[in-house]
């Protein structure tokens, strides 16, 4: 069963802090998303990678950088903590091989960030 | 850039009659389309899905239909079930990456009793 983990379940963070978001996964997948989801916009991407120490932007990377050192860790940094910056933030990973369901992502349980 | 529109937003079916949503998508390179559920509080997760060799795609109660030329698909599921409301997202295969999904934005399936 692949496992993905978060740091944090809820988190509540002061305007113009420094916040780290880390997403653990246990199945040596290659790729790793994080995700912002917000009422009525769904899944929303920021930044993902496909091996360690590389990253793309996604639709929305403003505000926010990533770092993967190792394969199983991918961390979520928001420089500046902003109160538009408020939302729940999803952490998937998957595996590609070409094969049939290599698409797949698993999700992490989310971590609810709240920025005051 | 590509996108995958989704409708309706929300959805409010009696229990034991049959839903459907529907996603359209632009890449015409995609070649991939899954579904997955958010129940309230929890991750997504993944239902059903369908490569674009296939037309039709059916797992108990839920089934999925690809129409490459109209760039459509859909979700249908019947007999509906209390347990079956949740955020229902549509996805597509970026055709560039090969492992980044474009998503839609969701539909909320309500079954009243």
């Amino acid at each position: 069963d692949v496992k993905v983990t978060q740091s944090s379940r809820y988190l509540v963070k002061r305007t113009g802090e420094k916040v780290f978001l880390e997403c653990v996964q246990d199945m040596d997948h290659e790729n790793m998303f994080w995700y912002r989801q917000d009422p009525g916009l769904g899944l929303r991407l920021i930044y993902f990678s496909y091996d360690v120490k590389m990253k793309e932007k996604g639709d929305i990377p403003e505000g926010y950088s990533v770092s993967r050192e190792k394969k199983e860790r991918f961390s979520l940094i928001l420089e500046s903590a902003s109160t538009n910056q408020t939302s729940m933030y999803l952490c998937a990973s998957s595996l590609y091989t070409g094969t049939s369901r290599a698409y797949e992502q698993y999700f992490g349980p989310g971590t609810r960030l709240t920025v005051t | 850039g590509e996108n995958v529109e989704q409708h309706p937003s929300t959805l409010s079916v009696q229990e034991g009659d049959s839903a459907v949503i529907k996603c359209t998508y632009s890449d015409s390179a995609s070649n991939y389309f899954p579904w997955y559920k958010q129940e309230l509080g929890k991750r997504p997760q993944l239902i059903i899905d369908i490569r674009s060799n296939v037309g039709e795609k059916k797992d108990q109660r839920i089934a999925v239909t690809l129409n490459k030329t109209a760039k459509h698909f859909s979700l249908h599921i019947t007999e509906t079930q209390p347990e079956d409301s949740a955020v229902y997202f549509c996805a597509a295969v970026n055709g560039d990456s090969n492992y980044q999904l474009i998503w839609g934005a969701g539909t909320k399936l309500i079954i009243k009793p």
